[in-house]
């Protein structure tokens, strides 16, 4: 089966940097994602981590290490907009590659 | 890129009674999945929906109690059979595009359900 674990709840300041983390256990391991869902409001795909490293977007960065089972999402130039939850997936080829989310995290931006 | 149109976007059902919610997706999607989202919880896969073959449902959902149909690539149904009010959630449709980036799901807005 598997087990995601990450924050309940964030909260940093404007223009600061927050690092969202997340450890997962799964059977069969097929990719790292993190999707953005703001509130009422459907998930939005942020990033995909297949192999260990850092992949870097803009001002968002996600982190793995498969060895670890550990990955990380990172908001630099914090904005009022990104106050939002974010959810941590993974995909499980035992599975047929279904994506499997976590309880998401909350962020809250203080200006 | 796919547009998702769920229906209903919201409501209120009595116990024992049964919806039906409908999801279109503007372009032909290899995948289709309806999630559940309980309030301030994440999402949960309830099943794979299958074009013109039964849904591959997850641990702890069954075909009697949400019922789904994919008669074609554009379009599927979920229904939630008998609801009691621990039925109240947010559902929502998900698919993966062909030639997509690897786990990218596009969401429809979701169905809010409050079964009183």
């Amino acid at each position: 089966g598997q087990n995601i674990d990450q924050p309940t709840e964030m909260t940093a300041t404007e223009g600061a940097i927050v690092q969202i983390n997340c450890t997962y256990q799964t059977s069969g391991f097929n990719g790292l994602f993190w999707y953005q869902q703001h509130a009422g409001e459907a998930p939005t795909f942020l990033s995909y981590n297949v192999l260990d490293g850092l992949e870097e977007k803009g001002r968002f960065s996600s982190f793995l290490s498969r060895s670890k089972g550990y990955s990380y999402l990172l908001l630099k130039e914090l904005q009022m907009k990104d106050s939002a939850s974010y959810l941590c997936a993974v995909g499980d080829y035992f599975r047929d590659d279904k994506i499997i989310f976590g309880k998401g995290t909350r962020l809250h931006i203080l200006p | 890129s796919a547009v998702i149109s769920q229906k209903p976007s919201r409501d209120i059902c009595q116990r024992g009674t049964s919806l039906t919610i409908q999801c279109q997706v503007d372009s032909q999607v290899t995948m289709m999945f309806w999630y559940r989202q309980q309030p301030g919880q994440s999402l949960t896969l309830i099943a794979t929906a299958n074009q013109g073959s039964e849904a591959t449902y997850e641990s702890g959902f069954v075909i009697d109690k949400f019922p789904i149909s994919r008669p074609n690539l554009t379009f599927s149904t979920l229904t939630v059979s008998n609801m009691s009010p621990e039925d109240s959630s947010i559902y929502l449709c998900s698919v993966e595009v062909a030639g997509g980036r690897t786990g990218e799901l596009f969401f429809g807005e979701g169905s809010r359900l409050t079964v009183l």
